[in-house]
Formats: structure tokens, C-alpha cells, sequence
């Protein structure tokens, strides 16, 4: 029931674009990603509800297709402070909100 | 600013020892979930409550742990025998309940079993 990320590792430089996949075996209600730090707590970044929807965030946005069940986090022009865990979380209907989280992709940035 | 609350930070403890970890979620939250992460498994979804009724433990090992909720403001995990295996990351995360609502993650509590 985990969702797959891919890839599951990645090391960029400074200003260099990132994309981060996820991708379910369930139908999807809502994705969600998040980011950890090193010895931290995950922290939320964006929901995603409908498919085909895209949302962003300043230089991070992502895309989810209902139909494929798939979810893209994209990183533009990448900053040191972008590094960390990525995990993108799955909600699938009628399950009473049952979250389960990717397997993660660490994302280096160095200068 | 509202945050989940998770004690103790730090545990150590041996083997065969009972281990109590604690959560408070956020006020007004009322989907508190346990998660376990390691190095190789990520985030592993250990149990769900809605309105402090469990609602999936399957990811659980029955055996050994247990969660409850004696009332809205704290959720408990317990390890009953603990297990060299049980060290890990223990994380609680609060949630308004409907869907498509956040994840608030608490701090966690950082388990050593020896």
C-alpha cells in the first residue's frame, strides 16, 4: 500500500531543476508532500486534491493525475535549503483518511 | 502556534523492557496517527484514531504494541516486551479529520532498545 517514489536519491547544484515522482497501486483521493531535515519531523508542503490539478509554492509545484495515479513534485532553480527527505503522501477514498507515506527521495543541493 | 506534542524525546532501554511513548495532538484535531520510521522501511504507518476509536492498527505488530486514546488530548503507544528491532523513530501526527487536511508531525520520540 506504500506508495513508490522515484528516484531515491538526488544530488543537484545550486539553481538546477529537480522532479520527484510518486506513484500509486490504489486509487487516489489526495496527495500530499512533505519535506524532513536531517533529525527532524516531516513538514507539510502542499495537498493536491483533483486530478490534473497543480499547485505551487513559490519555485516548488507539483501535478497529480487522478487517472494514472501519479503525483510529480517539481524543484525550480534549487536553493541549499531545499535539501532534505521528500515524501509524498497517499489518501485513498473510503478508507476513513488511512494516510500512507512514499518511501522517501533524499534531494542534496550543493553550491 | 499550535503543535503536536511528543514525550519523551530520547529513550533508551533494554531489551524485555515495557516502553511508553506519549502524543498530544493539536486541539480540535481528531485524527491522531503512529508512525515508525527506520532507515530502511521510511515511514511506516503503525495506527490511525478518528474521535479516539481506533481505526487501523494492521501495521502494528499485536503481539507486543498497543495504542490507545484515554482521551482527546493524549494518545499513548506501548511496547511490551521491547525488542533490539523496536529502535527507531516513533512519530504521532495530528489532523483535522477530513480529507485532504494536513499532517501535523510532533518532534518524535527517538527509541534505543539494547
Amino acid at each position: 500500500q506504500q506508495p513508490v517514489q522515484s528516484p531515491q536519491a538526488v544530488i543537484l547544484r545550486e539553481g538546477e531543476d529537480a522532479v520527484i515522482n510518486c506513484s500509486s497501486s490504489k486509487a487516489l483521493y489526495s496527495v500530499h508532500w512533505y519535506r524532513q531535515k536531517h533529525g527532524e519531523a516531516p513538514v507539510f508542503l502542499m495537498i493536491l486534491l483533483k486530478g490534473g490539478e497543480q499547485k505551487g509554492h513559490e519555485k516548488i509545484s507539483a501535478s497529480f493525475n487522478e487517472k494514472k495515479q501519479q503525483s510529480s513534485l517539481y524543484l525550480t532553480a534549487s536553493q541549499l535549503s531545499y535539501s532534505g527527505t521528500y515524501f509524498c503522501g497517499t489518501e485513498s477514498p473510503n478508507t476513513g483518511n488511512q494516510f500512507y507515506f512514499g518511501t522517501g527521495t533524499s534531494l542534496t543541493v550543493i553550491p | 502556534d499550535a503543535r503536536v506534542t511528543q514525550t519523551p524525546r530520547h529513550k533508551v532501554t533494554e531489551m524485555g523492557q515495557e516502553v511508553t511513548m506519549r502524543c498530544q495532538p493539536i486541539l480540535g484535531h481528531n485524527t491522531v496517527f503512529w508512525y515508525r520510521q527506520t532507515m530502511m522501511q521510511g515511514l511506516e504507518l503503525l495506527a490511525y484514531f478518528r474521535n479516539r476509536a481506533p481505526l487501523d492498527d494492521s501495521g502494528m505488530p499485536k503481539d507486543r504494541f498497543s495504542a490507545e486514546m484515554p482521551d482527546a488530548t493524549l494518545a499513548t503507544l506501548k511496547i511490551q516486551p521491547s525488542e533490539p528491532r523496536d529502535s527507531a523513530v516513533y512519530f504521532c501526527a495530528s489532523a483535522l479529520g477530513v480529507s485532504g487536511s494536513p499532517l501535523h508531525f510532533g518532534n518524535g520520540t527517538r527509541l534505543t532498545v539494547t
